[in-house]
């Protein structure tokens, strides 16, 4: 069966300072690949996503960026953090055959920026 | 753009009862995908139920059915025999099959569980 990991679970950074937050997959082959952000009392916003190894598409403008550098693995990254930055993050894949297939999210990782 | 609205922030049910949450949605496609999520304290977002807009028949796993109303666009979760560990928030989730990967959520329902 296929398993999502997040990591770390809890990061708390201060504004300036650089970000890296880890996702990999297991169990399965050649995945599309998201990052969400969840703000306080909201739903959930598609920052990045991923069809194949170094495919990345942005879906909104901010300091933040993601990379694939394997086919199960995905990093988001920043180089500094603001403090608007802080939210809960999860990571989802989907199978590859079509973008239609439901996504599994991870457990996420919650980032306090202060 | 799709737009996903969940009209209920909060609703209280007691165990082994039977609990709706509502869903609109606003689209002019006729090809979609609609999805229930549960996010429990722990956060993490667990799929409950998906819907294919072509399929006329509403989608059920064991406990969990919708009311999958196309013209109306109007797609409602079905809770049925409530247990306590389905306090969570439950998020309505749609999905373009013409354009984009992104995932459209609602805000939410907070649902608690009585004993």
């Amino acid at each position: 069966s296929q398993t999502i990991h997040q990591w770390p679970a809890t990061l708390v950074q201060p504004v300036g300072s650089p970000l890296s937050l880890e996702c990999t997959v297991e169990g399965t082959s050649n995945p599309n690949l998201y990052w969400y952000r969840q703000a306080a009392g909201r739903g959930l916003q598609l920052l990045f996503y991923s069809v194949g190894i170094g495919q990345i598409s942005s879906e909104v403008p901010q300091n933040l960026s993601a990379s694939r550098p394997q086919d199960r693995q995905f990093i988001l990254s920043s180089k500094k953090l603001l403090l608007s930055d802080s939210g809960f993050y999860l990571c989802a894949w989907s199978s590859g055959v079509d973008k239609q297939e439901t996504q599994y999210f991870g457990p996420g990782t919650r980032l306090l920026v202060l | 753009a799709q737009t996903v609205t969940q009209s209920q922030p909060e609703m209280s049910v007691q165990e082994a009862e039977t609990v709706t949450l509502s869903c609109t949605y606003d689209t002019s496609e006729s090809n979609y995908y609609l999805f229930w999520y549960k996010q429990p304290p722990s956060r993490q977002m667990i799929l409950v139920i998906r819907q294919e807009a072509y399929k006329q028949q509403n989608a059920t796993e064991n406990r969990f059915s919708v009311n999958f109303q196309k013209a109306a666009k109007s797609f409602s979760l079905k809770i049925s025999d409530s247990q306590l560990g389905d306090t969570a928030m439950y998020f309505c989730a749609f999905m373009s099959s013409n354009s984009g990967y992104a995932l459209n959520f609602g805000k939410g329902t907070s649902l608690l569980v009585t004993p």
